[in-house]
């Protein structure tokens, strides 16, 4: 089946430092893929997606690119900033030609913390 | 504000009970997901609504059931509790169900199974 293989944490940063999360995948159709981040006490909110290969999805400064010959999402941020501490998860969801559930597979998400 | 609503935030309950958790999703969405958060299982898709009916089932067991009912509103009904269901169960919605739509999560209710 599906499964997310996510760089595991936690992951400490000094604020302006440059960030790297490593996110595998497996599939057996061609997934749409996402980052989902959730803020303590506060549900999941998507991050940025990416449906295609080569597709790269970016939101507030933070980047990922769809590498199906690697099968992996890395995301990535130039310069995090004390108020992206935080969980992040890395999630597929199988695309529109494969015929199955659209539910979301999760990693098993990372914790960052940036520290001023 | 995702426009997903959960209630309640909060349940403590004890073992061998019954509770029942309900999710409004975003105007306008017509599939409804339900998911579980814990330590040691991650975030696991449980069940998928899609307009009244049962789409997908993921690792749900059968002590656990759901609706969704005709004003899209959703229930996730949790039986014969263990302490192991103890956990935060989140509830999402989207436009259709299609896996290229977002998924929109509400706030989550957390379950602390005594």
């Amino acid at each position: 089946g599906d499964s997310v293989t996510q760089m595991e944490g936690p992951v400490t940063l000094s604020e302006e430092a440059f960030l790297t999360i490593n996110c595998t995948y497996t599939a057996t159709g061609y997934p749409s893929l996402f980052w989902y981040v959730q803020y303590p006490g506060e549900g999941l909110q998507l991050l940025l997606k990416a449906t295609k290969a080569d597709d790269k999805g970016s939101n507030k400064g933070f980047e990922a690119t769809y590498r199906k010959e690697t099968t992996s999402f890395h995301l990535e941020k130039g310069s995090v900033q004390v108020s992206d501490s935080a969980v992040y998860f890395c999630a597929l969801s199988e695309g529109i030609s494969s015929g199955s559930a659209r539910q979301l597979t999760f990693g098993s998400g990372t914790q960052l913390t940036v520290l001023p | 504000d995702s426009g997903v609503t959960q209630t309640p935030k909060h349940l403590i309950t004890a073992t061998g009970q019954r509770v029942t958790l309900r999710c409004s999703p975003r105007s306008g969405d017509l599939s409804v997901y339900w998911y579980q958060q814990s330590l040691d299982q991650g975030l696991q898709f449980l069940i998928q609504y899609y307009n009244g009916e049962e789409r997908a089932k993921g690792n749900i067991l059968e002590r656990f059931s759901a609706q969704q009912f005709p004003d899209l509103h959703s229930e996730l009904n949790l039986s014969s509790l263990e302490l192991g269901d103890s956990a935060l169960y989140f509830c999402a919605s989207s436009v259709a169900a299609g896996g290229i739509y977002e998924q929109y999560f509400g706030p989550g209710t957390r379950l602390t199974v005594t």
